[in-house]
Parts: C-alpha cells; structure tokens; sequence
C-alpha cells in the first residue's frame, strides 16, 4: 500500500529564505508523486508532479522537487520565499487505482 | 488540465438534516473523486465517483451517509445524510487527469451545529 510522510507539520522561514518541504513515500509499484498547495479558504492546487523521466521537476511559482528512489523522498525546494509562499503543502502519491494518498501536510509561514 | 467548480461553497446546518454537494467539471472526465478535510488535518478520500455504476467506497465511509452520484461524465453530487457535528468539515470534490494528477474544486465547507 502506499503512504506519505511528510516530515514537519509546520515550517517557518524569513522571506528570501530557501524552502525546504520534506517528503518520504512508500510504493509498492514505481509511484507517481505529487505536490499541492492549499492557499486559506481555497481548494488545492497542483504544484508539480513526477510520473517518470527527469527526477528534478519544475513547477508552479520557481518550486521545484527531487525524486530520489534510493532514498524515497520527493522534498520541494524553493531558492528564495515569498510572503505570498505562505500556505499548507501537502504531498501526495498515487496507486494503481488512481487514488492519491497525502501526507499529513506542512504549513509554511514565511516572517518579513 | 479541468476547471471544478463546487456549489456550495460553504453551508451551515442543522443536526440530522441532510445536505447535497455539487461537483460540475468544465470537461468530460473519466475518474472523480469525493474526499473530505476535517479542521486542520489532511484530505481523507471518501469514493470514487463511477460514472454509470455505483460509487466504489473507502473503509470507513459507507453509502447510506454519503451516497454519491455520478449521472454524466461532468458532474457529480454528493450528500452528507443525517448530519451531526463531526461531519463538520470541508469535502472537496477532484477530476482525474492524465498521469494520475488530480484537480480539485474550491471545496464546500459545512458547519453541522
């Protein structure tokens, strides 16, 4: 079965700062990974994704995530953050059966 | 990549009455997906939408609380019967894509008093 764990239920960094949003996965096929973004009051939105092919993917908003399946990880990175970065990040994989399992979420407070 | 639109968007109501969400989806989809997000946690999938045949539930959720329909392949109800205060939460309805991606609609958050 799969699942997701995402290490740190809240981080908090200083604006310019990087973005490191950590995540581990288990599969037990090669898995599809996924990020999204919650804004407050709002439904989720796609950040990125990892079917198969280049493990570094670019996303939305200069986010950017590593698959690396030594480690079963799929951290999101961001150079430099934004006020407008601040929201809950939540990691997902996906079964066969096209379903996404999330992880617990992460939210980000950005400080001026 | 979809458009979801959710109605409504938000709802208050009272112990043991029923509500029904809207999923419309701006294109025809195979999969969609109904999940719920209790205060401050992550999303918990309730079914899979199954256009022609009946919702496919996940433990835990059972039809006679949350009966499903999926009449075409671009809308979809849900329904939160006989409520009480747990069922306080957001449920977000989402559209398959290619690759396993997902879209979600804006969510519907429901206050059970």
């Amino acid at each position: 079965a799969q699942s997701v764990t995402q290490l740190g239920s809240h981080v908090s960094v200083s604006e310019g700062a990087l973005v490191l949003l950590r995540c581990n996965y288990s599969s037990s096929v090669p898995p599809y990974l996924f990020w999204y973004v919650q804004y407050p009051n709002q439904g989720l939105q796609l950040l990125l994704k990892y079917t198969t092919g280049a493990t570094l993917v670019k996303g939305i908003n200069g986010f950017e995530a590593e698959f690396k399946k030594s480690e079963t990880s799929f951290h999101l990175t961001k150079p430099s953050a934004h006020m407008s970065d601040a929201a809950e990040y939540f990691c997902a994989v996906s079964d066969p059966a096209q379903k996404l399992v999330f992880g617990q979420g992460t939210r980000l407070t950005i400080n001026p | 990549s979809a458009v979801i639109s959710q109605k409504p968007s938000r709802d208050i109501c009272q112990r043991g009455t029923s509500l029904t969400i809207q999923c419309q989806v701006d294109s025809q989809v195979t999969m969609m997906f109904w999940y719920r997000q209790q205060p401050g946690q992550s999303l918990t999938l309730i079914a899979t939408a199954n256009q022609g045949s009946e919702a496919t539930y996940e433990s835990g959720f059972v039809i006679d609380k949350f009966p499903i329909s999926r009449p075409n392949l671009t809308f979809s109800t849900l329904t939160v019967s006989n409520m009480s205060p747990e069922d306080s939460s957001i449920y977000l309805c989402s559209a398959g894509g290619s690759n396993n991606e997902q879209f979600f609609g804006p969510g519907t958050r429901l206050t059970v008093l």
